[in-house]
């Protein structure tokens, strides 16, 4: 089975505070994303890597940045955490040959609360 | 750039009723189609997907949806609901040139016993 694992599931933080969230992917994909999801508004893509050492924004990185230096895993730092950035946040893995039969696979998420 | 519209936020059905998810996409490609499904407390797993084969997709628990060009639409259904079935559906679209998905703002599906 492939498994995309979060380093936390529940986090409480304070404003201002320098932010970390794993994610370790164990299927070798080339692909991972991280995601936010907000009641009403879906997920929408933070940050994605298609390799090593590589990342592109997505459409709400503001406030994040990310790390990939090994292929497994991919981090979220939240630089400053400020309280609008309170959310559920979601890692996804995928593979450019599996893709169009697999679509990407999620980890179970870290909710993240910023007082 | 593509885009995806969920109509209702919420939809409750009884058990052994049909059930109907409305998904509507726009995008300036032929698309790549998901829906994926969220229990509580856990992440997205992929139900379905149309990747540019037949239209009417089948995927996992009973679930099929088909892709209709003319109406940009790709509307999930169950012909009967289990309990079981509650949790909140994503309908996400892709470029098939392109990794990313965009998704939906979800449904969440209630089941009445």
């Amino acid at each position: 089975d492939v498994k995309v694992t979060q380093s936390s599931r529940y986090l409480v933080k304070r404003t201002g505070e320098k932010v970390f969230l794993e994610c370790v992917q164990d299927m070798d994909h080339e692909n991972m994303f991280w995601y936010r999801q907000d009641p009403g508004l879906g997920l929408r893509l933070i940050y994605f890597s298609y390799d090593v050492k590589m990342k592109e924004k997505g459409d709400i990185p503001e406030g994040y940045s990310v790390s990939r230096e090994k292929k497994e895993r991919f981090s979220l730092i939240l630089e400053s955490a400020s309280t609008n950035q309170t959310s559920m946040y979601l890692c996804a893995s995928s593979s450019p040959s599996y893709r169009d039969r697999f679509g990407q696979f999620f980890g179970p998420g870290t909710r993240l609360t910023v007082l | 750039a593509q885009s995806v519209t969920q109509l209702g936020s919420h939809v409750s059905v009884s058990e052994g009723a049909l059930v109907l998810l409305r998904c509507n996409y726009s995008s300036s490609v032929p698309p790549y189609l998901f829906w994926y499904v969220q229990y509580p407390n856990q992440g997205l797993q992929l139900l379905l997907k149309y990747t540019s084969a037949a239209t009417l997709v089948k995927g996992i628990n009973g679930f099929e949806a088909e892709f209709k060009k003319s109406e940009t639409s790709f509307h999930l259904t169950k012909p009967s609901a289990h309990m079981s079935d509650a949790a909140e559906y994503f309908c996400a679209v892709s470029d098939p040139n392109d990794y990313k998905l965009s998704f939906g703002a979800g449904t969440t599906v209630t089941v009445r016993a």
